[in-house]
């Protein structure tokens, strides 16, 4: 199985500010092609379902406002939200969908400072 | 609009079967590419994969849940089925269901159905 980890476990930023998130993978999560991470970054708030924001580890999912962005590759990836709002309180998880079974980080929880 | 719809019991004893139905609206469980997954969380904890089905039957599961899962589709009520034989409390969890869509991520949700397991 392919383990993901995430740090940290939860940070507070200043709004306005900037957050970042790591995942790691246990091993590579890119396609058979090799061409595409399929690694995507889910935000999710209290009571309600994840919300897919990037798939193929860098693309927004549509209505992802641009203050979300993801990269890397391979085993490493970011997850960055810029200028936090406070609309942006939520967990955030990994998900690497290469290999079955699927499997999700453990989560950052962010918050305001 | 594609929307995916949990139900099911919202207690349940140990040792009893626990039946989770995902109505899909807007697509249906046999088109063509359809892949639907049912996830799990417990209380403050994170997400779990059990199990997946596609359009044309083939089926996933956890590997650690395998032995206690069942995973199934009803084309006349456009829904998809699991099963969970032999639930424990740490079976307690919100269960959702989600479909593989864009970018081949996890991209619709259903609002999800919690579930305890209690005596």
């Amino acid at each position: 199985d392919i383990v993901l980890t995430q740090s940290p476990d939860s940070l507070a930023v200043s709004l306005g500010e900037r957050a970042t998130i790591n995942c790691k993978s246990s091993q590579s999560v890119l396609s058979t092609s090799g061409k595409k991470n399929l690694l995507a970054w889910y935000q999710q708030k209290p009571g309600q379902p994840p919300k897919l924001l990037i798939y193929w580890a860098s693309t927004r999912e549509s209505g992802v406002p641009d203050r979300f962005s993801g990269s890397g590759s391979g085993t490493d990836f970011t997850l960055t939200v810029n200028s936090l709002q406070a609309e942006d309180v939520a967990v955030y998880y990994c998900h690497q969908y290469a290999d079955v079974p699927l499997t999700f980080g453990p989560g950052t929880k962010v918050d305001i400072k | 609009q594609v929307t995916l719809k949990e139900s099911g019991p919202a207690l349940v004893k140990p040792t009893q079967t626990l039946t989770l139905t995902c109505t899909l609206s807007g697509l249906s469980v046999s088109t063509q590419g359809m892949r639907a997954n049912w996830i799990r969380q417990p209380p403050g904890k994170a997400l779990e994969w059990l199990a997946r089905i596609d359009w044309d039957g083939d089926k996933f599961y956890s590997p650690f849940l395998k032995t206690r899962l069942a995973i199934s589709k009803d084309t006349y009520r456009n829904q998809v089925v699991l099963r969970l034989a032999d639930v424990d409390p740490l079976d307690t969890a919100m269960y959702y269901c989600a479909r593989v869509g864009v970018g081949d991520a996890l991209d619709i949700w259903g609002p999800g159905t919690m579930v305890i397991v209690s005596s």
